[in-house]
């Protein structure tokens, strides 16, 4: 099954305990993003992938890293959460760029205390 | 002032009426794509336009480039419609998103 999945999908953790969120994708995709999802400001851009060792920031980079060693693979760094990181996040991929159907994740839901 | 603005931001119906989602947008765009976010949290992608009109079923959505302007409608609708609408619009390589549209279709 075509699919884009995240792990964990529910985390709860404290200040400065460095973490990492999973996404994969298993369709061959070349692009892949990370979006966050808050009350009140919706979804927004955290980075995006074009393809292999090729990453660039969103709108919302601070606080988190990115790394693309593999084209299915694109997990979400925070080397050290804050509360104000707490959200839903959404990993997505899609064939060739935004201009493409995009593929989303379930979502992952980061609590930081 | 936000790049994508859509209206309304909540809209409820009675099951059967046609619904009408708006989008405008600021920004020049390459594409405008239209989501669905279920209530358990899970997003779909319901259509990618560039341009014209596409039609899935029993939704349509239409996009005016010169006036910047989407909308998405959904005849004949039913609860099971019921979920949030989100326009979101791509750049070179980045999405922006629109607030979304939170619908309740009642029996």
């Amino acid at each position: 099954e075509a699919q884009v999945t995240q792990n964990p999908r529910y985390l709860i953790t404290v200040t400065g305990k460095k973490l990492t969120v999973t996404c994969s994708q298993n369709m061959n995709h070349e692009y892949m993003s990370w979006y966050r999802q808050d009350p009140g400001l919706g979804l927004r851009q955290i980075y995006y992938s074009m393809n292999v060792e090729v990453t660039d920031k969103g709108d919302v980079p601070e606080g988190y890293k990115v790394s693309r060693k593999e084209k299915r693979n694109f997990p979400l760094i925070l080397e050290s959460p804050s509360p104000n990181q707490t959200s839903l996040y959404f990993c997505a991929s899609s064939f060739q760029g935004v201009t493409r159907e995009q593929y989303f994740g379930p979502g992952t839901r980061l609590t930081v205390t | 002032k936000n790049e994508v603005e859509q209206s309304p931001q909540n809209l409820t119906a009675q099951e059967g009426e046609f619904i009408t989602i708006n989008c405008s947008y600021s920004v020049g765009i390459s594409a405008l794509h239209w989501l669905q976010q279920h209530p358990g949290g899970g997003i779909v992608s319901l259509f990618m336009l560039s341009s014209g009109k596409k039609k899935h079923g029993r939704l349509i959505a239409t996009i005016n480039i010169q006036e910047k302007h989407s909308s998405l409608h959904i005849t004949a609708s039913h609860p099971r419609d019921s979920a949030v609408y989100i326009c979101a619009v791509a750049g070179n390589n980045d999405m922006r998103f629109g607030a979304g549209t939170r619908l309740t279709v009642k029996p």
